[in-house]
């Protein structure tokens, strides 16, 4: 236990379908993040968002929707997804400050497993 | 923008062997992390490297950082099965926030 957890651990959707990935962090951290995992790629930093401030986006489109309503949660609203989405979804969040994140540790929760079909 | 690479990609060794991957970055870093994940598990945290020329040791693990600060390796001394896992090299670079993953490299004991 890394004390990130995510919900739900497993997520199967069709492409009409809108649905949310919770992740929730009891750690005190102030940055939070999500990362999408396909097979045989690296991680990919979706967003990040630091005191509950969007300070990243890479670029995700726009099917994705991060919200960060406090410092302890986030969430990623899912709609009109594609087959290609299909992924392991990784939340993390590490202490982060005014100076920034680009040396925190980071705490990954378990992930969820969505397919879309 | 920068680019990262690790290699090897897959490697599979005879429990007893020694194993080692590489990350290599076009640019200069600010710190380099390590990170491991079993499989069906996520990421966790291995060890951090600010420092140029930096090595740490934990247990049959070593990670060192290059004088240059552009490179890294993770070895790991005498496999067990328990190491099995892909193994991670987090790069922050420059002086805004940015941070990527190298792809990992799958490591394999054959007891």
């Amino acid at each position: 236990e890394t004390g990130v957890t995510q919900t739900p651990r497993h997520l199967v959707m069709g492409m009409t379908n809108k649905k949310s990935l919770k992740c929730e962090q009891h750690l005190g951290h102030n940055a939070m993040y999500w990362y999408k995992q396909s097979a045989k790629k690296p991680l990919e930093l979706m967003f990040v968002y630091n005191f509950k401030e969007q300070t990243e986006n890479n670029s995700v489109p726009s099917r994705f929707s991060p919200e960060c309503p406090n410092s302890s949660h986030l969430f990623l609203h899912l709609h009109t997804l594609q087959p290609e989405d299909s992924a392991l979804y990784l939340c993390a969040s590490s202490p982060a400050g005014l100076a920034g994140v680009a040396a925190d540790t980071q705490y990954f929760g378990p992930g969820t497993r969505l397919t879309v079909l | 923008g920068q680019q990262v690479m690790q290699i090897p990609q897959y490697q599979h060794v005879q429990e007893g062997e020694d194993f080692t991957t590489y990350c290599n970055s076009s640019t200069t870093l600010s710190n380099i992390q390590w990170y491991k994940q079993r499989p069906g598990g996520h990421p966790v945290f291995l060890i951090q490297l600010v420092k140029s020329g930096e090595v740490k040791k934990q247990k049959r693990l070593t990670f060192q950082f290059g004088e240059a600060k552009k490179n890294s390796s993770l070895h790991i001394t005498a496999t067990q099965t328990t190491d099995v896992g892909t193994y991670f090299c987090l790069m922050g670079g420059g002086s805004n926030y940015k941070l990527t993953f190298g792809k990992g490299t799958l490591l394999t004991v054959n007891p």
